[in-house]
């Protein structure tokens, strides 16, 4: 079974500060990898998605994301944090090749401060 | 993107009363829909995988007799919460499944139920 660990619970970041959060995934083969963001109180956007090619991969509000085989990592990154970022962010992932349940990490809150 | 609605947003109800929540797939059509169930700094736990015209599969725990589904069409998905207790106060979110990738979930915004 797969599954996704966030490390950092709780991250906080200056405003234009370059922010990454990490994300950690076990499965047999190159699974789905997402990113979600949750602001209070609602529910998930995506932020962006890999399922294949192109390992480094481009999402909404500034975020991109690069998928490192050789570590089993999908990190989060934008060079530039504006304070309405402050939200909850969850990685997942689901086998490849048909579909399957989709596992969440377990989340890292993101506090930005001016 | 794909826009997902649920409705109600927030529900306060009486313990052993019944609740339902409904969850639509606004501008798409969704052969499969999740339910899932978010307790506070905590991260999203899959109660149930909907899929339309067919019984829900529920996962490993999750009471099927309490919690029942139904997915009547291709855009509208409910849960219904049946003789609540305060131990089922939650934040209950539903996600759609596009059928276009077939593998991402868009979220509605979830309900907030408070069982008193």
């Amino acid at each position: 079974a797969q599954s996704v660990t966030q490390p950092d619970i709780h991250i906080t970041v200056s405003e234009g500060a370059s922010l990454e959060l990490r994300c950690n995934y076990s499965y047999g083969a190159t699974p789905y990898l997402f990113w979600y963001v949750q602001s209070p109180g609602q529910g998930l956007q995506l932020l962006l998605k890999y399922f294949s090619g192109d390992t480094l991969v481009q999402g909404i509000k500034g975020f991109e994301a690069e998928f490192k085989r050789s570590q089993s990592s999908f990190n989060l990154r934008k060079p530039s944090v504006h304070w309405s970022d402050a939200a909850e962010y969850f990685c997942a992932v689901a086998p490849s090749g048909g579909y399957q349940k989709v596992t969440f990490g377990t989340g890292t809150k993101l506090q930005v401060i001016p | 993107g794909a826009v997902v609605s649920q409705h109600p947003s927030w529900v306060i109800c009486k313990s052993g009363t019944s609740v339902k929540i409904e969850c639509r797939s606004l501008d798409f059509q969704a052969t499969t829909m999740f339910w899932y169930r978010q307790f506070p700094k905590q991260s999203l736990m899959l109660m149930a995988t909907s899929n339309e015209g067919s019984k829900a599969t529920y996962e490993q725990g999750v009471e099927k007799d309490k919690f029942l589904i139904n997915h009547a069409s291709l855009t509208l998905s409910t849960l219904t919460v049946t003789s609540a207790h305060p131990e089922d106060s939650s934040f209950y979110i539903c996600s759609a499944r596009e059928g276009q990738d077939g593998e991402t979930q868009y979220f509605g915004p979830g309900t907030r139920l408070l069982v008193l």
